[in-house]
């Protein structure tokens, strides 16, 4: 499984973009690319996937390199309910042995 | 809105106690998995469970056991608890096939061993 490199943390107001980067560098070509976040005393929540190119949902923004060695997660208008622990794993689509998280990038947002 | 539930929220027992943690989903999903979230908030997978079959077993110790009674509920039994087991429990679960990595986590249960 690829290991993933993010920043620990980044800090935005309320109404601003942001950018939270991961380094993949060792992604598989049967890897896909999931960011979940967490906020306290809740289980993570899946935000958005994506295999190359671009991939935009509802809630997110996912940009992934042409060589996939690195994605960026877009959050658009942050609020305060954005603040959180975001994680970018990168995991076989096929491969049911759960996922593995590292220390995440810790998001803060300022009022 | 809630589709996988734990039960309890928060558990205190002393060391040796067996414990047991219960998790249900509405989802329909046909894999459930139990993540331990230490002090450091490092999440690391458990068990997972596809149509109660163990397809996973991280080498948790062996007083940890899942338990099934069909593919909505995985429990958690710990049979005699020891300190390094104070953690956050949390449940997911997820379709099987392709993507079956958009799991869908519980609250989780938090458990403090004294």
């Amino acid at each position: 499984l690829a290991k993933t490199t993010q920043p620990p943390s980044m800090e935005a107001y309320e109404g601003q973009e942001v950018n939270v980067s991961c380094s993949h560098t060792n992604i598989a070509t049967s890897e896909y690319i999931y960011w979940y976040r967490q906020v306290p005393h809740q289980g993570p929540q899946f935000i958005i996937q994506g295999y190359k190119d671009y991939v935009v949902n509802e809630v997110a923004s996912l940009f992934i390199s042409a060589d996939r060695k690195l994605s960026t997660l877009s959050l658009p208008w942050v609020s305060l309910r954005d603040a959180a622990v975001y994680y970018c794993i990168v995991t076989d689509l096929y491969y049911a042995q759960g996922l593995t998280f590292g220390l995440g990038t810790r998001v803060s947002v300022f009022p | 809105e809630t589709a996988v539930f734990q039960t309890p929220n928060y558990h205190v027992t002393q060391v040796g106690n067996e414990v047991s943690f219960n998790c249900k989903q509405t989802l329909g999903h046909d894999t459930m998995y139990w993540y331990k979230q230490d002090s450091k908030k490092l999440l690391k997978i458990m068990f997972s469970y596809n149509n109660k079959q163990l397809i996973v077993n991280e080498t948790v110790p062996r007083r940890f056991s899942p338990q099934s009674s069909d593919k909505a509920h995985l429990n958690l039994r710990i049979k005699s608890v020891e300190p390094e087991d104070s953690a956050v429990y949390l449940c997911a679960s997820s379709p099987w096939g392709f993507n079956q990595d958009t799991q869908y986590f519980g609250p989780g249960t938090r458990l403090l061993v004294l």
